[in-house]
């Protein structure tokens, strides 16, 4: 199976700082099937980035993902106080559809 | 508005069963490709299962292949998870989520039933 690397592990930055989060893979991820999920406390993700460049509907253009083959990125341009939570990246072009094991951004 | 709402969690002991329920609305559910996710109680994200529109290809992940099955019922707009011989290690929220045709990933989750596996 593809396995997800996500660093760093904990990010501590300030609303209107930049914030970028890495996910490398183990091994190339098929057609860029990269996705990166924002989870906050208590509620379920929710889809930021499909085929690792692509914004889901609704998301603000803050966001946004690059990469291919095993290295790809999730910027936030200007932190919001709403944009502080866990982020996952996924792999879906390989099953088993592999997570990253997340990058937790703090306030700091 | 798409709505996907999990039912059937809750304490079992080691060995036994349960099965999961995905109630779908404000969508054609048939189209969609679903899929579970489970995510250990302050832990990360893990990759369960997925199910094809017409519910004829299923993949799981190797931890679950042969404990759990996935299906639907496109008439009752249900996914379901039948999982057998539970282990203290699945115990989790299950979450049910659409998949986005044309790769476009999961665009919307259900809110998640707690699954505890405890004797």
């Amino acid at each position: 199976e593809i396995v997800l690397t996500q660093s760093p592990g904990t990010l501590s930055l300030s609303p209107g700082e930049r914030a970028t989060l890495s996910c490398r893979a183990s091994q190339s991820v098929s057609s860029s099937y990269l996705a990166w999920y924002q989870q906050k406390p208590g509620q379920a993700p929710r889809l930021l980035i499909f085929g690792a460049s692509s914004r889901a509907t609704g998301i603000p253009d803050r966001f946004s993902g690059s990469g291919s083959g095993t290295d790809f990125i999730l910027t936030i341009s200007r932190l919001e106080p709403e944009d502080f939570a866990v982020y996952y990246c996924q792999q879906y072009g390989t099953s088993p559809y592999t997570f990253g094991q997340g990058t937790k951004l703090e306030i700091k | 508005e798409v709505q996907l709402v999990e039912s059937g969690g809750g304490l079992v002991q080691p060995g036994g069963s349960l099965r999961l329920s995905c109630a779908a609305s404000g969508f054609t559910f048939s189209i969609y490709w679903m899929h579970w996710v489970r995510q250990t109680p302050g832990k990360g994200l893990v990759w369960v299962s997925r199910i094809n529109s017409d519910g004829s290809s299923t993949t799981y992940a190797d931890s679950v292949k042969g404990r759990f099955t996935i299906s639907r019922d496109n008439a009752k707009n249900t996914l379901y998870l039948q999982m057998n011989s539970l282990r203290a290690d699945d115990t989790a929220v299950y979450y049910c989520a659409r998949w986005s045709p044309r790769g476009r990933g999961a665009d919307y989750w259900g809110q998640g039933t707690l699954v505890t596996v405890s004797s």
